[in-house]
């Protein structure tokens, strides 16, 4: 079976702009959860989808959003963006969701300058 | 604030030998528990999900779980050099809590 992948793998944005991230997941699989890393904070929990609905959500200001298609499929979206955005961006995919065992894609580098 | 504690490390093993890695959480609430595994410059990799109080062995791995005193250990056995990176221990209660790792360096 094929992993999750996440594309773009690296990305270079200004102040102010916004992103959109993308994920899919292992095939079969309906929860997508998404995750921050940073060197300070360590690893953090965004959201998670779940048959296109939003069914968690960590402590992330609105700024950030996301959203999952029909085929699994989720995107992750942050608005104006701040230097302080500057991390890699995980994506997991579960058949079950987060009380349940999760499978990393290889994360998306965002660089805000 | 609900916290996930490790010991960043680096914890250093010498080849063969067993590697401790533990982890202690504050939500009594927590029902599931896992291990991920992390080089440097890539993603979490899983070893390991344990739900229940007691051992869970998998090839050279052993989970174990504590509810009672609120933590879970990951015992390495025969460790390798291809076992040194960053441990990461995961806790799921009402949201999934990440500690900040464990650095396990094996000595050849």
């Amino acid at each position: 079976k094929a992993g999750v992948t996440q594309t773009p793998r690296y990305l270079i944005k200004t102040r102010g702009q916004q992103v959109t991230l993308s994920c899919s997941p292992i095939s079969g699989h309906r929860s997508v959860s998404w995750y921050q890393q940073t060197p300070g904070q360590g690893l953090q929990f965004l959201f998670e989808y779940f048959s296109e609905t939003q069914r968690n959500k960590g402590n992330f200001p609105g700024r950030f959003s996301g959203r999952q298609f029909s085929n699994s499929r989720s995107e992750m979206n942050v608005s104006t963006l701040e230097l302080g955005d500057s991390a890699l961006y995980l994506c997991a995919s579960s058949l079950w969701g987060i009380d349940y065992e999760q499978y990393f894609g290889p994360g998306t580098r965002l660089t805000v300058t | 604030q609900k916290e996930v504690e490790q010991n960043s490390g680096p914890l250093s093993v010498p080849e063969g030998a067993i590697a401790s890695l533990n982890c202690t959480y504050s939500d009594r609430g927590s029902q599931s528990f896992f291990w991920y595994r992390q080089y440097s410059g890539k993603s979490p990799e899983l070893i390991m999900s344990i739900y229940s109080n007691g051992d869970k062995e998998d090839g050279r791995f052993t989970a174990q779980l504590n509810k009672a005193s609120q933590y879970v250990s990951l015992l390495i056995r025969d460790s390798q050099p291809s076992d040194s990176a960053t441990y990461l221990c995961a806790v799921n209660g009402d949201k999934i809590i990440f500690g900040k790792g464990t650095r396990l360096h094996i000595l050849p």
